[in-house]
């Protein structure tokens, strides 16, 4: 069966600090992945997806950054934190074939603080 | 752009009753339609989901209702129980890669 899992679970880091939060996948080949992130009491934003190593397509303009360097390893990255980057950071796979949408199965969250 | 609306934002029923919310999508190319739970503090997950070649999947006391042609689709839940408490979320997926989201109802179970 398919697993993902999540690091740091928590994290609280100043602002203008770096980041570096890691997604990895079991049980699966050549999964879609995807970041969101869900600021408290909010919805889902997606901030980027990746349907391939090295391919990542970003959804909304702003200082993080996304890499995939293995098939099941997706990597969300800052320079430099700001307060509003404060948030539940979810990551997600999906087993999808072509390019029509399919199920997608969050990993536990890494919950981030900015102070 | 494409967007998904859920209604209502919060949702408070007597144990036992039933509970409904409805989302409605905008792209007309979308086939893919999945209703996600979130516990507080929790991963949002997968509840159940409809594909636009159905109009209507039960899954014991849940079941989702599909109109493609008015562009909008309903959670049920029956019987509801405290567990039930929680955040919903609907999205909708068509050709690319993506799902959008509504912004989520809260349900909260009355004793």
């Amino acid at each position: 069966s398919q697993t993902i899992h999540q690091w740091p679970a928590t994290l609280v880091q100043p602002v203008g600090s770096p980041l570096s939060l890691e997604c990895t996948v079991e049980g699966t080949s050549n999964p879609n992945l995807y970041w969101y992130r869900q600021a408290a009491g909010r919805g889902l934003q997606l901030l980027f997806y990746s349907v391939g190593i090295g391919q990542i397509s970003s959804e909304v303009p702003q200082n993080l950054s996304a890499s995939r360097p293995q098939d099941r390893q997706f990597i969300l990255s800052s320079k430099k934190l700001l307060l509003s980057d404060s948030g539940f950071y979810l990551c997600a796979w999906e087993t999808g074939t072509g390019t029509y949408a399919y199920e997608q199965y969050f990993g536990p969250g890494t919950r981030l603080t900015v102070t | 752009g494409e967007n998904v609306e859920q209604h209502p934002s919060t949702l408070s029923v007597q144990e036992g009753d039933s509970a409904v919310i409805k989302c409605t999508y905008s792209d007309s190319a979308s086939n893919y339609f999945p209703w996600y739970k979130q516990e507080l503090g929790k991963r949002p997950q997968l509840i159940i989901d409809i594909r636009s070649n159905v109009g209507e999947k039960k899954d014991q006391r849940i079941a989702v209702t599909l109109n493609k042609t008015a562009k909008h689709f309903s959670l049920h839940i029956t019987e509801t129980q405290p567990e039930d408490s929680a955040v919903y979320f609907c999205a909708s997926g068509g050709s690319n890669y993506q799902l959008i989201w509504g912004a989520g109802t809260k349900l909260i179970i009355k004793p």
